[in-house]
């Protein structure tokens, strides 16, 4: 297994660009998550899908930011405008669902280190 | 505000000693789940805990959870360089749905 796919891996925009991270889960997990990690807030939940339904999304930021998840394979976290504070590393995260219709562990991508200017 | 708080906030010791890392939480939690992040990477996933659960041991890892206390500890016996990351502790909570709430980590430093 490939385990979570993270694209771009390192992006440099510049203040006011649409920036648009892309994510693949592991293939058969029912949960995907979106997190973004600072050194100042450590790392915080954005969004998660059940089942490519939004769940949670009470951990996006603001409007400028919107994620999608089309199909079972595949999602993506939006910023636009994006802003220097939005600069951080974003981790999507999937997982299989548990006996009990909830999740446990959570498999993390390798994440895109995002630098806005 | 996060969940979980780690203890202490950076850790170095000398290789082949022991490492305790200590995590507090509020609230009342199904499971609380320890993960390692090498630096420039993902998280990983390194042991379970439920909240039924007092102890639970995976090779050189040792955690141990005291609901009545909403604390829980991570040793690693016998450190070695590669042991050199930041570790988290992330409560998957009663009235949380499927979200883990992660701590703020200790990073924790092995000399050869």
């Amino acid at each position: 297994d490939a385990g979570v796919i993270q694209s771009p891996r390192h992006e440099v925009t510049e203040m006011g660009q649409e920036v648009t991270l892309r994510c693949k889960p592991i293939s058969g997990h029912d949960y995907l998550f979106w997190y973004r990690q600072t050194m100042m807030r450590g790392l915080e939940l954005l969004i998660y899908f059940n089942n490519n339904v939004p769940i949670d999304d009470s951990g996006m930021p603001e409007d400028r930011f919107s994620a999608k998840m089309p199909n079972a394979s595949f999602s993506t976290l939006k910023i636009q405008p994006s802003e220097p504070r939005d600069s951080a590393v974003y981790f999507c995260a999937s997982s299989p669902a548990t006996t009990s219709g909830s999740t446990d562990t959570q498999y993390f991508g390798p994440g895109t280190r995002l630098t806005v200017l | 505000s996060q969940q979980g708080e780690e203890d202490p906030q950076a850790l170095s010791i000398q290789e082949g000693e022991n490492a305790t890392m200590n995590c507090s939480y509020k609230t009342s939690i199904n499971n609380l789940q320890w993960y390692r992040q090498n630096s420039g990477r993902g998280l990983v996933h390194l042991i379970l805990i439920r909240s039924n659960e007092r102890e639970k041991h995976s090779g050189r890892l040792r955690v141990t959870l005291d609901t009545s206390k909403k604390s829980s500890s991570l040793l690693i016996t016998a450190s070695r360089a590669a042991d050199t990351a930041s570790y988290f502790c992330a409560t998957g909570g009663r009235s949380s749905g499927s979200r883990l709430t992660f701590g703020e980590g200790t990073q924790l430093t092995v000399n050869p």
